[in-house]
Formats: C-alpha cells, sequence, structure tokens
C-alpha cells in the first residue's frame, strides 16, 4: 500500500524566512495531494492540494510542487508570519482502494520566531 | 458553521470499558474516516465508509469496529478500551466523486484511557 514520509519532523525559522517541507510517497498510480495545517487545539483544515497532471500550484505566500519522476512533493512558504506556526501534515491517494481515501505524512512541527 | 461534529471533546474510560466515539456530518458527504493522531505518528486510518451500512478497514482497524447506520454519522467502536488506545481521534468526511477536494475534519476527541 501507500506510504509517506515527511521531512523535517520540527522546523525553525526566523520571521521572513522561507519555509519547505517534503514528502516522498511510494504508489506511484497516486493522483493527488493535499497540505493540511493544524494549529494548536484545532482540526486540521486544507491549506494548498495538487493534482498528479500538474507540477506546480500557489496561492498567495503558499505554493506546492509535484515531481511524479521521483514521487516526491514539497510545500513552500515565503515571507514566514508567526501565525504560519502549526503543524503541517501533507497526504496521498492511492488509486487503489478508491473513496478518497488519503494517506498521511508524520507531520512537520513549523516554529516562526518573531 | 461546525460542519463535522465529534461528540465529545475529551474522554477518559477505563481499561476494558466498550467506548463509542461519535462523529456527524451535515454536509451530505458519503465517504467517513476514523484516523487516530500520535505525535510522530501523524494521522492513521482506523476505518472509513462510503456510504450507508458500509465500512473498509484502513491501516490499524485492530481493536476498533465502526457503524454508520445513517449517512451522517458514523461511529468509532472501541471494543474493549486499552491504554495503547490512548490517543486523539479525529473523524473526517468528504466528497465521494472522481477528483478529490479533501476533507473536512472533526476538533477531535482526546480519549485517555486508565
Amino acid at each position: 500500500g501507500e506510504n509517506v514520509e515527511q521531512h523535517p519532523s520540527t522546523l525553525s525559522v526566523q520571521e521572513g524566512d522561507s519555509a519547505v517541507i517534503k514528502c516522498t510517497y511510494s504508489d506511484s498510480a497516486s493522483n493527488y495531494f493535499p497540505w493540511y495545517k493544524q494549529e494548536l487545539g484545532k482540526r486540521p483544515q486544507l491549506i494548498i492540494d495538487i493534482r498528479s497532471n500538474v507540477g506546480e500550484k500557489k496561492d498567495q505566500r503558499i505554493a506546492v510542487t509535484l515531481n511524479k519522476t521521483a514521487k516526491h512533493f514539497s510545500l513552500h512558504i515565503t515571507e514566514t508570519q508567526p501565525e504560519d506556526s502549526a503543524v503541517y501534515f501533507c497526504a496521498a491517494e492511492p488509486v487503489s482502494g478508491g473513496y478518497n481515501k488519503l494517506i498521511f505524512g508524520a507531520g512537520t512541527r513549523l516554529a516562526v520566531h518573531p | 458553521d461546525v460542519k463535522v461534529t465529534q461528540s465529545s471533546r475529551y474522554l477518559v474510560k477505563r481499561t476494558g470499558e466498550k467506548v463509542f466515539l461519535e462523529c456527524v456530518q451535515d454536509m451530505d458527504h458519503e465517504n467517513m474516516f476514523w484516523y487516530r493522531q500520535d505525535p510522530g505518528l501523524g494521522l492513521r486510518l482506523i476505518y472509513f465508509s462510503y456510504d450507508v451500512k458500509m465500512k473498509e478497514k484502513g491501516d490499524i482497524p485492530e481493536g476498533y469496529s465502526v457503524s454508520r447506520e445513517k449517512k451522517e454519522r458514523f461511529s468509532l467502536i472501541l471494543e474493549s478500551a486499552s491504554t495503547n488506545q490512548t490517543s486523539m481521534y479525529l473523524c473526517a468526511s468528504s466528497l465521494e466523486g472522481d477528483s478529490n477536494y479533501g476533507y473536512t475534519f472533526g476538533s477531535g476527541t482526546r480519549l485517555t484511557v486508565v
């Protein structure tokens, strides 16, 4: 089955710096890759996603890139702000099994210091 | 505005008790999921359901069962709670379709088994 690995597990940056979180997946047929942000004590919320027919997607300060050949995708946050501090999860949807099932990475705790 | 509701935010149960975790969604979603969230392990899929009375095992179904008698409600059952089931439990739902549009998560139930 699908396996998703996420790195780093913790990331500390200064306000204004960029942050990059990387994920690799094992099932080459996976076709949907969302990113979720979970603030302390709150539910995970979808912040951006990318499908396998696209290489890059941007939404203001966040972007996601996908390399299907290497089976990895990354989240890029530019001009980080303290409110970006949270745990970020990547996920992949394997084609097998259907029903929009998502397999998640272990998470990255991002701390943005003023 | 809450769309996925988990009945309890915190629960404390004794070893051996039968535990019911309830999840209700008001978005008419076909798919519903139960994950457990543990530090360093991310979100791991326990069970999911794609229709009323239909269920599929996820990656870690041992010690759990589920019930979906109505489309809007998906229950997770711990048949005989054990201390290693102490965790945060997250319910999610999604619209069934050819394209995945991501999950809507509940706020989570933090279960402690003593």
